[in-house]
């Protein structure tokens, strides 16, 4: 079974940092273009970053780029994002999802973690 | 970026209604749509891929249809376990943007 477990989410200040986490199993981890999605309470669905299956690519959304880093360790199955100077419009719940591609094109998310709560304030 | 409008954004209806759902691109995007469906408190859960296959283990009263710009997600015979929130997402360009949403309420 198919599973992604996120961590590391909580409440921090202003300018500060935190790491999230993503712990996949169940598929061979490696083999897969990983995104984190974040939801604003109350609000719609924003694609944050993504990864390549090696780690060569990464892209992020303009909005975070310079202050987040998506990174991997396929040894241990595990998808990380590092977020740095946070502001409040950083505040939303944030998935972890697993991409699916044909012929080497993106086309959706097949599988979602439940997400995790990160909260930016003073 | 390439915006995606959802149209209607809140939808009333029936058990065993028909109900459609619209999805317009501010630019071409081929084929490259998703649908997803998503309950309170939940992550979301794909239901379509390629504006028109349907993802493993979702119910056939669920299609999609369109290319180009618009597109649409049809229910065939609306149940209850589908009053939810759905968005559609481009995957043809970064970044991948999704819809506002749709509401689907029970009426």
């Amino acid at each position: 079974e198919v599973q992604l477990v996120e961590s590391g989410g909580g409440l921090v200040q202003p300018g500060g940092s935190l790491r999230l986490s993503c712990a996949a199993s169940g598929f061979t981890f490696s083999s897969y273009w990983m995104s984190w999605v974040r939801q604003a309470p109350g609000k719609g669905l924003e694609w944050v970053a993504n990864i390549k299956q090696d780690g060569s690519e990464k892209y992020y959304v303009d909005s975070v780029k310079g202050r987040f880093t998506i990174s991997r360790d396929n040894a241990k199955n595990s998808l990380y994002l590092q977020m740095n100077s946070l502001r409040a419009e950083d505040t939303a719940v944030y998935y972890c999802a697993r991409g699916i591609t044909i012929f080497g094109v993106s086309t959706g998310f097949d599988y979602w973690g439940q997400g995790t709560l990160v909260t930016v304030s003073s | 970026d390439i915006q995606l409008t959802q149209s209607p954004s809140f939808l009333s209806a029936s058990v065993g209604d028909r109900v459609t759902i619209t999805c317009r691109a501010s630019q071409g995007i081929s084929s490259y749509l998703a649908w997803y469906q998503q309950k309170p408190g939940k992550a979301p859960k794909l239901l379509i891929y390629a504006a028109s296959t349907l993802q493993s283990g979702v119910p056939s009263r669920f299609s999609g249809s369109g290319s180009g710009t618009e597109f649409t997600l049809t229910i065939s015979s609306l149940q209850p376990e589908d009053f939810a929130t759905y968005y559609c997402q481009q995957l043809n360009s970064y970044p991948p943007t999704f819809g506002q949403g749709t509401k689907l309420e029970i009426k």
